[in-house]
């Protein structure tokens, strides 16, 4: 399960916080994801990134931020804007292959509201 | 954008049967559909995909079937086994998922009777 790591894998955020979640991959992936999943609504994506120095809002990008200055790394920040934080976030990498784009996930952060 | 509907949100079913989960999509230029799964505490993992040049692809005890006409792809299981338990997630995309990721279903639990 190694190649894609998320962290901590768990975040506790306080009223008007910015926090930071972490994920790297070695896997030397040019796309990388963040989804949130909520139970029983699936996985939504967030943001995505296909190279570096770029990235695009997905669905619901509202209330979150990400950067993308290296390959390997991909951070997602829920900011204060975003007022239902709580939920599982998973980070995704992919390399396109024959036309099929595999996704490998982290192990996911869980983020509580204190 | 794309929408993804799955069906049905929980199924059980007994050993050794079989198992099918369904999923409708909005956007006729999606042309890439992947199902993973995500047991309980884990990551997704991809178990089979398929292209839209394809109508049927099989991998040992496991199926897709796409209808694209009628916009919908199926998940088949056969000799389901008690390591089957575990939510089920279909997804869409065009261009293989690597420019824009990919786009959920709510995800199905399928539970193993013994």
């Amino acid at each position: 399960d190694g190649g894609i790591t998320q962290s901590p894998k768990y975040l506790f955020r306080k009223e008007g916080q910015n926090v930071t979640l972490s994920c790297e991959q070695n896997l030397n992936h040019d796309a990388m994801y963040w989804y949130r999943q909520d139970p029983g609504q699936g996985l939504r994506l967030i943001y995505y990134s296909q190279i570096v120095n770029d990235f695009q809002k997905g669905d619901i990008a509202e209330g979150y931020s990400v950067s993308r200055e290296k390959k390997e790394s991909f951070p997602l920040t829920v900011t204060s804007a975003q007022k239902n934080p709580t939920a599982f976030y998973l980070c995704a990498s992919s390399n396109q292959d024959r036309g099929r784009d595999i996704q490998y996930f982290g192990a996911g952060t869980r983020l509580s509201v204190l | 954008g794309e929408n993804v509907e799955q069906h049905p949100s929980t199924l059980s079913v007994q050993e050794g049967d079989s198992a099918v989960i369904k999923c409708t999509y909005s956007d006729s230029a999606s042309n890439y559909f992947p199902w993973y799964k995500q047991e309980l505490g884990k990551r997704p993992q991809l178990i089979i995909d398929i292209r839209s040049n394809v109508g049927e692809k099989k991998d040992q005890r496991i199926a897709v079937t796409l209808n694209k006409t009628a916009k919908h792809f199926s998940l088949h299981i056969t000799e389901t086994q008690p390591e089957d338990s575990a939510v089920y997630f279909c997804a869409a995309s065009r261009n293989g998922g690597g420019a824009d990721g990919l786009t959920f279903g709510k995800g199905t639990h399928l539970i193993i009777q013994p």
